[in-house]
């Protein structure tokens, strides 16, 4: 089990620039989710996929954010036109559907944006 | 008024003592939750999670669920200062939706 991976760990880029992040799940596990974290807030929900289809989209999820899971692997989260406000952890999660929920996290990918 | 309300804290207790990290939720079909621990820069690490009322214990961990009051708790024996960190509270409701919900944590300070 190596657990969820998510690369690059850091991502510095100018205003206006796009950027692309990736998350591999843990292998058996059906459900990938991104969340993004701000500082002294709790991780907030942007989307989520169970195997290539995406279920949900948060309501305060910019035309500017897309993902994609091409064959229900590996997922990408990219940003256009990246602004200031995006500067956060973005976080993608793993779950089994039928365990009860339980998600698990990667190290994150940390966005600032200049 | 947010589904998933923590005090921020930080909440200092000595070392050896118990930690009591409480959570309210407002969506009364929630039925699952989760405590999560973060350490700064670090990601959430799930450490507990309870579906029924009443207590569930693990190790020095406790939490505690009371649909009727939409009130969850986290208790923590014998604090260590290794248990400093933020301590995130999650519900989810899965006839509405497929995500937990997090609150924004309450930070614990264990102190020597």
């Amino acid at each position: 089990d190596t657990g969820v991976s998510q690369n690059p760990r850091h991502k510095i880029t100018k205003r206006g620039q796009n950027v692309t992040f990736r998350c591999d799940p843990i292998s058996e596990h059906n459900r990938l989710y991104w969340y993004r974290q701000t500082l002294g807030q709790g991780p907030e929900f942007l989307t989520y996929f169970q195997n290539e289809a995406q279920l949900e989209k948060s309501r305060l999820l910019s035309d500017r954010f897309s993902a994609e899971r091409p064959k229900g692997s590996f997922s990408t989260l990219e940003i256009q036109r990246t602004e200031q406000g995006d500067s956060a952890m973005y976080l993608c999660a793993s779950s089994m559907r039928g365990s009860n929920e339980k998600l698990f996290f990667g190290s994150g990918t940390q966005l600032s944006v200049l | 008024q947010k589904e998933v309300e923590q005090n921020s804290g930080p909440l200092s207790v000595p070392e050896g003592a118990i930690a009591s990290l409480n959570c309210t939720y407002s969506d009364r079909g929630s039925q699952s939750f989760f405590w999560y621990r973060q350490y700064s820069g670090k990601s959430p690490e799930l450490i507990m999670f309870i579906y029924s009322n009443g207590d569930k214990e693990d190790g020095r961990f406790t939490a505690q669920l009371n649909k009727a009051s939409q009130y969850v708790s986290l208790l923590i024996r014998d604090s260590q200062p290794s248990d400093s960190a933020t301590y995130l509270c999650a519900a989810i409701n899965t006839g509405t939706a497929s995500k937990l919900t997090f609150g924004t944590g309450t930070r614990l300070q264990v102190t020597l």
